[in-house]
This record gives C-alpha cells, sequence and structure tokens, in this order.
C-alpha cells in the first residue's frame, strides 16, 4: 500500500514554461519530504527538500509547496529547461531514516 | 561531493544463484540502505542499517539478506536467486535522519 502517491505518470511542456509536479501522501506522521531527479542509467539525485514546519521552500527554478491539511505536495520548476527532462520521484519520511517513494513523474520539456 | 558506489553496473545470473552486490560511500555516513526500481512502483525499501552490524527489514525484505561489517560497505544478499528479483538495485547513504540520502548509479541485476 503506496504511502505516497504520484499520480501523474508524465508531465509535458514546453521550454521556458513552468512545471508543475503533484504528489500526495497518506501518512500523517510523515514530516520531511524530498524531491529527486533521475536520469536513465544514473541513480536519483537529491533535488530540494522541505520539512513539516514550513510551506514553501525555494531554490533557485525550484520551489517546493507542502499543504499539510491537504497531504500534498508540490514542485515548480521555473523556467523549465531542456535539461530538466528526467524521472521526478517525490519521498517523504517520518522521524526515522526510512524515505517512502512514490512512483515518479517522466517529465519531457520541449524545445 | 558524496560518492556512493555499485560494485557493478549490470549482472546476469541464474535462478538458484547466491547474488552479492556491494556498495561502498566515501563519507562516513552512518546510515545505508537498499533499494529496488521498478517501473510503476517507484523505489521500494529492502533493508537498511544505521549502523555498524547493524540493520533493519524494509517494506519487502523477503529473499534478501544484507552484511554491513564496516561503516562504509553494505551488502545485499540474494540468498537464492529467482526471475521475481529482476529488477534495478540502488544503494544510497545518508548522514542521519531527515537529511537527504544520496544514491549510487544501481545495478540491473537480471535473473534467467
Amino acid at each position: 500500500d503506496q504511502q505516497v502517491k504520484q499520480n501523474s505518470p508524465s508531465l509535458s511542456v514546453q521550454e521556458g514554461r513552468i512545471s508543475i509536479l503533484n504528489c500526495d501522501y497518506t501518512n500523517s506522521m510523515f514530516d520531511y519530504f524530498l524531491w529527486y531527479k533521475k536520469y536513465p542509467a544514473e541513480g536519483p539525485t537529491f533535488l530540494i527538500s522541505i520539512s513539516s514546519i514550513k510551506d514553501k521552500n525555494e531554490d533557485g527554478r525550484f520551489t517546493v509547496f507542502l499543504n499539510k491539511s491537504a497531504k500534498h505536495l508540490s514542485l515548480h520548476i521555473v523556467p523549465s529547461q531542456p535539461g530538466d527532462s528526467a524521472v521526478y520521484f517525490c519521498a517523504a519520511s517520518e522521524v526515522d531514516y526510512k524515505l517512502s517513494f512514490g512512483a515518479g513523474t517522466t517529465v519531457t520539456v520541449r524545445a | 561531493d558524496v560518492k556512493v558506489t555499485q560494485s557493478s553496473r549490470y549482472l546476469v545470473k541464474r535462478t538458484g544463484e547466491k547474488v552479492f552486490l556491494e556498495c561502498v560511500q566515501d563519507m562516513d555516513h552512518e546510515n545505508m540502505f537498499w533499494y529496488r526500481q521498478d517501473p510503476g512502483l517507484g523505489l521500494r525499501l529492502i533493508y537498511f542499517s544505521y549502523d555498524v552490524k547493524m540493520k533493519e527489514k524494509g517494506d519487502i525484505p523477503e529473499g534478501y539478506s544484507v552484511s554491513r561489517e564496516k561503516k562504509e560497505r553494505f551488502s545485499l544478499i540474494l540468498e537464492s536467486a529467482s526471475t521475481n528479483q529482476t529488477s534495478m538495485y540502488l544503494c544510497a547513504s545518508s548522514f542521519d535522519s531527515n537529511q537527504p540520502q544520496h544514491f549510487g548509479d544501481g545495478t540491473r541485476l537480471s535473473i534467467l
């Protein structure tokens, strides 16, 4: 039973526009949330994180929003670039070491 | 930069074989993890370790075991490989809880 869900398997966006990736979770004990990016034949690389005491965290072109009441997380990429084409995984953890991952969203940035 | 190295990128084994996947990290991280990645399922945690000689089951430990004799090395063992263990295996490490995990490039394991 997946506790973290990414309901959109894919997203196509034009270069320069905004990419919005969504993630829902069911476990109210999650207190730390992360986004990872994965290229083919490489391991996931950490992108950005947010703790449950915040509702927004920004790092350059990447912003993560957390809505605890809705148990919803989103990642905004502005502006989208061709190098952003990858699979994006949402992940969450309680106060232990274990991460629960979503199934991933494949982003394609069109020129 | 954190470096997590998995010993093989691709591996082909036969059913019933005992298979060892090795992982080494160079950042003195306390915690190490083994995941498998399958299409439509994301990454699922098999086992993790928060100290030398310590291990904890993840979400799908059946058919696997692990060994952590040294802090920098975490091994995943398939006791008797089966075809449903064909997958991408990813190792990760982290300094502490609520710190990002850093991943290796994965081992694509095929069991024939």
